[in-house]
């Protein structure tokens, strides 16, 4: 089966624009994650979804990050006003159910913002 | 705060010899460990998970220990080779999963030398 897709893969954008990206996680996959990733950095959390609960936001960066999910399907991350320190790659992870721990992650969005 | 701690330069260890990654934690009292495979350009990807007791797990070449006393994890890959060269991620869990459930490290980077 299809596993978490990203489009786009690459964005470059200038400052001060907004962008979204967009996640679609493995059907059937109830949680969603988003993470970012600087270059040379770890994996920094930024929202979690379950179900039909309330998201955890508690990781984003600022009040210019928000994120949707759509049930338990396609998930979109909005950057509003972008700066240049919001270059990095967003990833996105779904697993079966978060006890099941295991997460499986999309190839990632390479955002530039000059 | 939580501190996961992975050897940030990279490990170059020769063909066919066993690879040995290091992951050490402070303030934090996970309940399971994860590791992950990341390469360039790539999302993670899950290889193994070991929970707080259980001492050791294997998976055909791979062998993960964690030792809560020392607070640390030992991830080892047997007979390597080449394609085996790419970052490894510590990723500790909380009971609860969900959101505050994985936090990552920021990974070694492995060199297998043919």
């Amino acid at each position: 089966g299809a596993g978490v897709s990203q489009s786009p893969s690459n964005k470059v954008t200038e400052k001060g624009k907004d962008v979204e990206l967009r996640c679609d996680p493995i059907s059937g996959h109830t949680a969603l994650y988003w993470y970012r990733q600087r270059l040379g950095q770890g994996l920094e959390f930024l929202i979690y979804f379950q179900g039909n609960s309330a998201p955890d936001k508690s990781g984003l960066p600022s009040d210019r990050f928000s994120a949707e999910r759509t049930g338990e399907s396609v998930s979109t991350l909005t950057i509003q006003r972008t700066q240049q320190e919001d270059s990095a790659v967003y990833l996105c992870a779904s697993s079966l159910e978060p006890s099941m721990r295991e997460q499986y992650f999309g190839p990632g969005t390479r955002l530039t913002v000059t | 705060s939580q501190k996961i701690e992975q050897n940030s330069e990279a490990l170059n260890i020769q063909e066919g010899k066993t690879a040995t990654l290091t992951c050490n934690y402070t303030n934090y009292s996970p309940a399971y460990l994860q590791w992950y495979r990341q390469d360039p350009g790539r999302g993670p990807v899950f290889l193994l998970l070991i929970r707080e007791n259980e001492k050791e797990k294997r998976k055909e070449r791979l062998k993960v220990t964690f030792d809560t006393t020392l607070k640390q994890s030992l991830f080892h890959i047997t007979a390597s080779q080449p394609a085996d060269s790419a970052t490894y991620l510590c990723a500790l869990g909380a009971s609860g999963g969900g959101a505050d459930g994985l936090t990552f490290g920021k990974g070694t980077h492995l060199i297998i030398q043919p």
